[in-house]
């Protein structure tokens, strides 16, 4: 089955602690991105990557940190510095040619102890 | 002004009926535009887009797209439980990267 897969689905964390969070997709896109969605909210662009080896902030990037070093993969970590990680973390992919449309994972509920 | 709004409060609408949802941006130069529907705990899933002035449907669901308004609406026509969810506006946005900017939502109720 072709998507984009997401780890774990719900995450605890203590306060100080860096967690990361897992997105692997394997349907050969270049582009993925990483959003927070807190309640009633909608999605905040953390970071994103339109190609290996580089990425770029988004709206609200600091206290995170990503890595891009292969075409599926594209890992979030929180670090400690992120003071309100509590949310729900989407990764979505898309293909930079082509069809014009951005897929989601199942999301990552991230709860700070 | 944000990006992308959606200030319409939670929608309830009988079975049958017909849902009405609007968004507004901001970006004059944004060509692509998107709806996703979000049920509760779950990932947003792409239901329509549109690139065109004018009227795009698809079973249920018309999207209506004005660039000189800079509006974009969702209509959904005989409105069933199962439509019960979130629904995000997104539009992608002018100058090469490539992002998305998201409203915040617009949550419909569809009572039987």
């Amino acid at each position: 089955d072709g998507g984009i897969t997401q780890s774990p689905k719900y995450l605890f964390r203590k306060e100080g602690q860096n967690v990361t969070l897992s997105c692997e997709q394997n349907l050969n896109h270049d582009a993925m991105y990483w959003y927070r969605q807190d309640p009633g909210q909608g999605l905040r662009l953390i970071y994103y990557s339109q190609i290996v080896n580089d990425f770029q902030k988004g709206d609200i990037a600091e206290g995170y940190s990503v890595s891009r070093e292969k075409k599926e993969s594209f890992p979030l970590t929180v670090t400690s510095a992120q003071k309100n990680p509590t949310a729900f973390y989407l990764c979505a992919s898309r293909e930079l040619s082509g069809e014009d449309t951005q897929y989601f994972g199942p999301g990552t509920r991230l709860t700070v102890l | 002004q944000k990006e992308v709004e959606q200030n319409s409060g939670p929608l309830s609408v009988p079975e049958g009926a017909i849902a009405s949802l609007n968004c507004t941006y901001s970006d004059r130069g944004s060509q692509s535009f998107f709806w996703y529907r979000q049920y509760s705990g779950k990932s947003p899933e792409l239901i329509m887009s549109i690139y065109s002035n004018g009227d795009k449907e698809d079973g249920r669901f018309t999207a209506q797209l004005n660039k000189a308004s800079q509006y974009v609406s969702l209509l959904i026509r005989d409105s069933q439980p199962s439509d019960s969810a979130t629904y995000l506006c997104a539009v992608r946005l002018s100058g090469g990267n490539n992002r998305l900017a998201f409203g915040k939502g617009n949550q419909v109720v569809v009572i039987p």
